[in-house]
């Protein structure tokens, strides 16, 4: 069955850390795949997504993501994060078959 | 903890009909969120419920479209005279509080 796998619950940086958060699937076909943030006290906004072409994407805020296929990897990357960066990230996996799976999150906390 | 149940998994109707989808959050989650998937695009935002309150529904369409969440049972995404422009895939997710979510995994609606 396909499966989306984050592998930190929560992640803790200072201001100016590099951020990097994995985001792995299981699925054998093509699939889009997605990253979603949550800031405190909203819904879901979509950071950036990746259907074909270039395999690292590059979203809102200085955020991207490499798409790995060989490692059914899509790990979001920021070169330095800000304290308002404080939130939680969803990775999603769209089979071409439209099943959509969700991962479990990660809370980003960064520290002024 | 059986995480959050949307039932059913597929649902056809035909142009005219009326779909319910069903939501339910988690044990000790009282609140809701409906979100909606078109094809080839990332969700968007429909309505968030507390246990029998409406908190926002800045992303219901106007008409046709409603959602409950009483005091006992299920959440309930009711949609009214279904065209097939309401063909997408509708996830439920739920938390504590007005963050952390768990998706369920989807109802996906197609109207014929």
């Amino acid at each position: 069955a396909q499966s989306v796998s984050q592998h930190n619950h929560h992640v803790i940086l200072s201001e100016a850390a590099s951020l990097e958060l994995g985001c792995n699937y299981s699925y054998g076909g093509t699939v889009n795949l997605f990253w979603y943030v949550q800031y405190p006290g909203q819904h879901l906004q979509l950071l950036l997504k990746y259907f074909s072409g270039d395999p690292l994407v590059k979203g809102i805020k200085g955020f991207e993501a490499e798409f790995i296929k060989s490692k059914f990897s899509f790990n979001l990357r920021k070169p330095s994060v800000q304290w308002s960066d404080t939130a939680e990230y969803f990775c999603a996996v769209n089979a071409r078959n439209n099943d959509m799976r969700f991962g479990a999150g990660t809370r980003l906390t960064v520290k002024p | 903890n059986a995480g959050v149940m949307q039932n059913p998994r597929h649902l056809v109707r035909r142009r005219g009909q009326e779909a319910r989808l069903r939501c339910s959050p988690m044990k000790g989650h009282s609140h809701v969120y409906w979100y909606r998937q078109l094809p080839e695009e990332g969700l968007k935002f429909m309505v968030y419920l507390q246990k029998e309150n409406i908190i926002d529904e800045s992303g219901m369409p106007k008409e046709r479209f409603s959602a409950e969440f009483p005091k006992e049972g299920p959440s309930i995404l009711r949609i009214q005279q279904v065209v097939r422009g309401d063909s997408a895939a509708y996830f439920c997710a739920s938390s504590p509080r007005d963050d952390g979510y768990t998706f369920g995994s989807g109802t996906r609606l197609t109207v014929v």
